[in-house]
């Protein structure tokens, strides 16, 4: 079935770091994805998404380029800050029997220190 | 900005007793979702629905059901409360592709 893979679980960096997590997918055709992000308390919340080979998502400074070459959709942002500091999932969508169901990473926690 | 919201946010349950937990939408979405949050697993999918009066099976719906009494409401049951049930519930709305989560309620079950 299909899978979202995140390499890692925990990221720690101290405020104006680069930021890199990665996602990599398993799935038939073209499933749209996901960077949902998680603040304490909260649901997830929809950072941005793309739907197609080379598409860019963008939002508050985060982006992510889908690759359909190397089944990837890795988030970056170039200068991070403590606010940024959340649990961050990356989903697809389940393109088959149109559940549109979302299938999601284990996330990856990010520690910002000021 | 879709509004979903949860009741309760939080609950302690007894092993064995029923729970049910509730949603609640505002903006006339088809789809609505309950997910479980366990560390170690990320969200997973219980039960969905597309339509009042109709609730479909996800991914891991044992020991759970699924009520849809009307466009805005959907619940989730749980007849007998076990200890591995124990987690973070999510429920969500969809339009367009993108799902819209709830506060989510914390369950404890002893």
């Amino acid at each position: 079935g299909d899978s979202v893979t995140q390499t890692e679980g925990q990221v720690a960096l101290s405020e104006e770091d680069f930021l890199t997590i990665h996602c990599n997918y398993s799935a038939s055709g073209y499933p749209t994805l996901f960077w949902y992000v998680q603040y304490p308390g909260e649901g997830p919340q929809l950072l941005f998404r793309a739907s197609r080979d080379k598409e860019k998502g963008s939002s508050r400074g985060f982006e992510a380029t889908y690759d359909k070459g190397t089944t990837s959709f890795h988030l970056r942002k170039a200068s991070v800050q403590e606010s940024d500091s959340a649990v961050y999932y990356c989903a697809l969508s389940d393109i088959t029997g149109n559940t549109g169901k979302l299938i999601f990473g284990l996330g990856t926690t990010l520690q910002v220190q000021p | 900005e879709a509004a979903v919201t949860q009741s309760p946010r939080s609950k302690v349950a007894v092993t064995g007793g029923k729970v049910t937990l509730s949603c609640h939408q505002t903006n006339n979405h088809d789809y609505m979702y309950w997910y479980r949050q366990d560390t170690g697993h990320g969200l997973r999918l219980i039960h969905y629905s597309y339509v009042a009066d109709s609730t479909e099976k996800g991914d891991i719906p044992d020991g759970y059901k699924a009520s849809r009494p009307s466009q805005e409401n959907f619940s989730l049951i749980l007849e007998l409360a076990s200890l591995s049930q124990t987690a973070v519930y999510f429920c969500a709305s969809r339009t367009g592709g993108t799902q819209y989560f709830g506060p989510g309620t914390r369950l404890l079950v002893l």
